[in-house]
């Protein structure tokens, strides 16, 4: 049973570039949070995808925006990008919009922006 | 509010017992969670809390006061594998709020 599948790994951009990061939900899983975690810091929440569309979004401008497909993977997309955009981005997946206690996380993906 | 407040740091030995503390502001809650988190590595599920009480699993239990806005996680038999960043999460309607991070060092 595959876990939350994050990609890339890593990744290097330029101030000023655009990012695209992908998330595969735990088989199962509907519902995808995105969080942004900087170093040495809890992880930040984003927004939440469920049925396509955004459904919950905290305290992040309007760069950061995203995608959910019909198999319920999904898109993290930041504009624009400035330093303080360099952070771990982990991609967690549950069910129901997190009905209870069922999020995974996946293993992030490491944006360093220079 | 959504303020998580843990401590940055703790330090303990290896077979001893360490508790680490949480609060949050009561407003929305839903539940706590607990995260065990490695550097560079995906958070992993500790233990969720929705009613008051301790909840105890193997080496590990959390404990709830929700009218106190209060939690913490007890790690016992401490390992060095036990070092790791340890998170607590508010579960507000599905979307989790995290505090910083305790960084657990465990020295033999």
């Amino acid at each position: 049973d595959a876990g939350v599948t994050q990609s890339p790994t890593h990744l290097i951009k330029t101030r000023g570039q655009q990012v695209t990061l992908r998330c595969s939900p735990k088989s199962g899983h509907d519902t995808v949070s995105w969080y942004q975690q900087a170093l040495g810091q809890g992880p930040q929440f984003i927004f939440q995808y469920y049925e396509e569309e955004e459904r919950q979004r905290g305290n992040f401008p309007d760069r950061f925006s995203g995608h959910q497909y019909p198999n319920y993977s999904s898109e993290l997309n930041v504009n624009a990008l400035l330093l303080g955009d360099s952070a771990l981005y982990l991609c967690a997946s549950s069910y129901r919009q997190g009905a209870g206690m069922s999020y995974t996380f996946g293993s992030g993906t490491r944006l360093t922006v220079v | 509010g959504q303020n998580i407040d843990q401590p940055t740091e703790m330090t303990a030995t290896e077979g001893a017992i360490v508790q680490i503390n949480c609060t949050y502001q009561t407003s929305g809650f839903n539940g706590l969670f607990w995260y065990q988190q490695h550097a560079g590595e995906a958070p992993t599920f500790l233990s969720y809390n929705v009613l008051d009480g301790l909840e105890e699993k193997g080496r590990f239990s959390s404990f709830l006061s929700r009218s106190k806005g209060y939690s913490y996680l007890l790690l016992k038999e401490l390992q060095m594998k036990d070092s790791a960043s340890y998170l607590c999460a508010d579960n507000q309607g599905g979307k989790l709020i995290f505090g910083q991070g305790t960084e657990l060092s465990v020295k033999p």
